[in-house]
């Protein structure tokens, strides 16, 4: 069964940082390009960041763009966000998603539970 | 990276049909392929309903079916089931490298 499961949510100063984790199992983590979505409390969901199956291609929202940072770690199976600068309009259930594919344009097919983070 | 636009609420009777519309423009919709349409039950993570415009993942009801004509995608869902009650988003891949979601729709099968 594929699972993904998110952790490193919690409650930070506007400024501070934080990183969050997803840890994969159930199929070959490094077939496949992965995101984060987040979600504000009672609102829609905003698609954050994307990671290539190899690294070599990341993207990122403007509203992101330059606080935040994607990683992969393959032998792990895990996949990362590194928050920086942190605002209170990050607020948020941050989702990992798996991609359909190896690169970005694949939609995302499995998400896991996701980890809140609140910035206050 | 404006969202695309969905309307804020449709309704239908259990065995009606409705469809859900989702805008945007030549540089998502309307230049790619890759549009995928996403249902969230309050309270649950989102699950993939429809990806590449029109195809369904295994497990998903054919009573969900997608389209596209322009910079317009659609979501229409037949049969109405009570169990169909839930917010659905799309979402399309753009020309910077970068994916968006619609507002999102709220269902309510009255």
């Amino acid at each position: 069964e594929v699972q993904l499961v998110e952790s490193g949510g919690g409650l930070a100063q506007p400024g501070r940082s934080l990183r969050l984790s997803c840890a994969a199992s159930g199929f070959t983590f490094d077939d496949y390009a992965m995101h984060w979505v987040r979600q504000a409390p009672g609102k829609g969901l905003e698609w954050i960041s994307g990671i290539s199956w190899n690294s070599a291609i990341t993207s990122y929202a403007d509203s992101v763009k330059g606080r935040f940072i994607i990683s992969r770690d393959n032998a792990k199976n895990s996949l990362y966000l590194q928050m920086n600068s942190l605002r209170a309009e990050d607020t948020a259930l941050y989702y990992c998603a798996k991609g359909g594919g190896n690169w970005i344009y694949f939609y995302m097919d499995v998400w896991g539970k996701g980890t809140t983070v609140t910035v206050s | 990276q404006s969202a695309l636009t969905q309307p804020a609420s449709v309704s239908g009777s259990p065995g009606q049909s409705i469809t859900i519309s989702c805008t945007g423009a030549s540089s998502d919709i309307g230049g790619y392929t890759f549009v995928s349409w996403y249902q969230q039950l309050p309270g649950k993570a989102p699950k993939l309903m429809i990806y590449d415009v029109g195809k369904r993942p295994s497990g998903v009801s054919d009573r969900f079916s997608g389209s596209k004509s322009g910079n317009t995608a659609s979501l229409t869902i037949s049969g109405l089931q009570a169990e169909d009650e839930a917010d659905y988003y799309c979402s399309s891949f753009t020309s910077s490298v970068t994916w968006v979601f619609g507002g999102g729709t709220k269902l309510t099968v009255l």
